[in-house]
């Protein structure tokens, strides 16, 4: 069946610089993806979001990167805080097909001060 | 606003018992789902709804049971609680199925 996927379960990067988290999709029919944030004991949160017909959107200090040929979603994070630390999620939808988001397991990012 | 709101925030079960999570939101979104989340395993879709009246299963729908009477609650039942079940437990909700959704703070729920 069609699942989302994470290359790196754990991260760590030094405070100020900038971090790449990685995803990669195997529904080549979603067209909606979503980068979430999950601080430890709270729901997620959302960061960003990309549509298929788009290759890259710029949110504050974040930007995510699609490649639909490769099928892999990636969220960068520029000069990290400490308040970026947490596991990240990246969810993949068909928007007008299943109504159904899929998420990965998700990568912890841990900012080193 | 309130955003999306769900009680209890702790809940323990013995096996066999039922119970509700409740769920809320006051942000008029017609999209609502529970998730549950696991260890290793992210969040996996248990129910969603795309409107009032209308109702339908996610991938592990299993020993749950969910309506929505009401634009603003989206309630999920346990029907007879098992081991399995002892989860964290999200919902969410949207404005249509093809928008971001915002999640509410949790239940965290142990079955004995």
């Amino acid at each position: 069946g069609e699942s989302v996927g994470l290359h790196l379960p754990t991260l760590s990067v030094q405070e100020g610089d900038n971090s790449i988290i990685n995803c990669a999709y195997s529904n080549s029919a979603s067209d909606y993806f979503i980068w979430y944030k999950q601080e430890s004991g709270k729901g997620p949160q959302f960061i960003i979001d990309i549509r298929s017909n788009m290759d890259k959107r710029q949110g504050q200090r974040v930007t995510v990167l699609l490649n639909k040929t490769v099928k892999h979603l990636s969220l960068q994070i520029a000069a990290t805080q400490p308040g970026d630390s947490a596991v990240y999620f990246c969810a993949e939808m068909i928007r007008f097909g299943n109504e159904k988001l899929t998420f990965g397991t998700g990568t912890r990012l841990t900012i080193i001060p | 606003n309130a955003g999306v709101t769900q009680t209890p925030k702790f809940q323990v079960l013995k096996t066999g018992q039922s119970m509700t999570l409740q769920c809320a939101q006051d942000m008029n979104h017609e999209y609502m789902s529970w998730y549950r989340q696991d260890p290793g395993m992210g969040l996996r879709l248990i129910h969603y709804s795309v409107g009032a009246g209308i109702t339908d299963q996610g991938e592990v729908p299993n020993g749950y049971n969910v309506s929505r009477s009401t634009t603003e609650d989206f309630p999920l039942r346990l029907l007879s609680a098992a081991p399995s079940q002892t989860s964290v437990y999200f919902c969410a909700s949207s404005m249509t199925s093809a928008n971001e959704q915002f999640f509410g703070p949790g239940t965290r729920l142990t079955v004995l």
